[in-house]
């Protein structure tokens, strides 16, 4: 079956200017995970979905950073007046009734 | 923050030969799982063990997990140039929680 699909698989951006990435999670799956992997830095965790709980938004940086999820499937994570620190590997991850995360292929984040 | 701490942080070895990559981590764990990345982009889930577990293999990979030492391990025998990558250690600390990720170690495996 069809695995996690991210998109755009890369942006570029100007600092200042906003960015939305979106996420496909695998169909079925009620976890939903984002994490960021700056270079040479290992993955961070930012925002975690669970079912139609709240999210768990411990791992955002800043205020500059949300996600939602709709109708508990497609997730979108929003990145406000981009930073160049913000240049990254933006990771999502889906898992059902295990606690295998399959990954999807990410964004490389290039904020110029 | 990072749980763990892979060690080393590069490894260069033969194809054929056997490679070790650690693992240690800092706060007890539910379960502790090893995934691969290939040219900084997806990870690809390798194997899973559970804090009740203390080895399993799967195909040409072995993992060890030491909870009392917070530790584990995984052994890549036979290696190929395929197995070129870098591979990660994730642990969990409860139910379907977000993966806390060490640094990595880059393995290269030469033909």
């Amino acid at each position: 079956g069809a695995g996690v699909s991210q998109s755009p698989s890369n942006k570029v951006t100007e600092k200042g200017k906003d960015v939305e990435l979106r996420c496909d999670p695998i169909s079925g799956h009620t976890a939903l995970y984002w994490y960021r992997q700056s270079l040479g830095q290992g993955l961070e965790f930012l925002i975690y979905f669970q079912g139609n709980s709240a999210p768990d938004k411990s791992g955002l940086p800043s205020d500059r950073f949300s996600a939602e999820r709709t109708g508990g499937s497609v997730s979108t994570l929003t990145i406000q007046r981009t930073q160049q620190e913000d240049s990254a590997v933006y990771l999502c991850a889906s898992s059902g009734n295990t606690d295998t995360q399959y990954f999807g292929p990410g964004t490389r984040l290039t904020v110029l | 923050s990072q749980q763990g701490e892979e060690d080393p942080q590069a490894l260069s070895i033969q194809e054929g030969e056997n490679a070790t990559m650690n693992c240690s981590y800092k706060t007890s764990i539910n379960n502790l799982q090893w995934y691969r990345q290939n040219s900084g982009r997806g990870l690809v889930h390798l194997i899973l063990i559970r804090s009740n577990e203390r080895e399993k293999h799967s195909g040409r990979l072995r993992v060890t997990l030491d909870t009392s030492k917070k530790s584990s391990s995984l052994l890549i025998t036979a290696s190929r140039a395929a197995d070129t990558a870098s591979y990660f250690c994730a642990t969990v600390n409860s139910g379907n929680t977000p993966l806390v990720f060490g640094k990595g170690t880059r393995l290269s495996v030469i033909a």
